[in-house]
């Protein structure tokens, strides 16, 4: 089976850094993926992760370390268009589906 | 990146009938499609695969007779929502992955449907 844990809530201020985490247990792995979602619309990518170690796109950084089954998505100078929900997902070995975790609701405020 | 479509975005019916959902990828051919559900304020959770040109593959406790699903071409997913009930009332999202995609075959989301149960 897959467990995938994350933080409910969180709140940041504008202009801060903050980094929401996520913790997996699976049978197997084959990447972890972060999505961004706006309320009533569907997940859009923000990145991806297969090896250790740290991706930086633009504000946005994902870090993976497989052998602690540990990820978390750093978000900097944090803008209002920033409050969403992010969510984690692990791919198990094959052509499977994402498994996502519940999600961190992100409140950004001024 | 590539565009998957959902038709209809959003749709209200009454208890009983059957509702139909189209997900469709645009740009780029999809052997196999995932269908999600999402209530309110909770993650995906993964209904079914869509596999196209034979049977789809459904997660423990989704009812098959109820969410009938066909994948008749490589850019066309269908879920039927058959009796629907109020319970039904949800947020589904369809998913699909480019044969000729990345090589970490990323899973491109449609818009959503939101259905109203009635």
């Amino acid at each position: 089976g897959q467990n995938i844990d994350q933080p409910t809530e969180m709140t940041a201020t504008e202009g801060a850094i903050v980094q929401i985490n996520c913790t997996y247990q699976t049978s197997g792995f084959n990447g972890l993926f972060w999505y961004q979602q706006h309320a009533g619309e569907a997940p859009t990518f923000l990145s991806y992760n297969v090896l250790d170690g740290l991706e930086e796109k633009g504000r946005f950084s994902s870090f993976l370390s497989r052998s602690k089954g540990y990820s978390y998505l750093l978000l900097k100078e944090l803008q209002m268009k920033d409050s969403a929900s992010y969510l984690c997902a692990v791919r198990d070995i094959g052509n499977t589906p994402l498994v996502f975790g519940k999600g961190t609701r992100l409140s950004v405020i001024a | 990146g590539a565009v998957v479509s959902q038709h209809p975005s959003r749709v209200i019916c009454k208890s009983g009938t059957s509702v139909k959902i189209e997900c469709r990828s645009l740009d780029f051919q999809a052997t196999t499609m995932f269908w999600y559900r999402q209530f309110p304020k909770q993650s995906l959770m993964l209904m079914a695969t869509s596999n196209e040109g034979s049977k789809a593959t459904y997660e423990q406790g989704v009812e098959k007779d109820k969410f009938l699903i066909n994948h008749a071409s490589l850019t066309l997913s269908t879920l039927t929502v058959t009796s629907a009930h109020p319970e039904d009332s949800s947020f589904y999202i369809c998913s699909a992955r480019d044969i000729a995609g990345t090589s970490y075959n990323e899973q491109f989301f449609g818009p959503g449907t939101r259905l109203t149960v009635l």
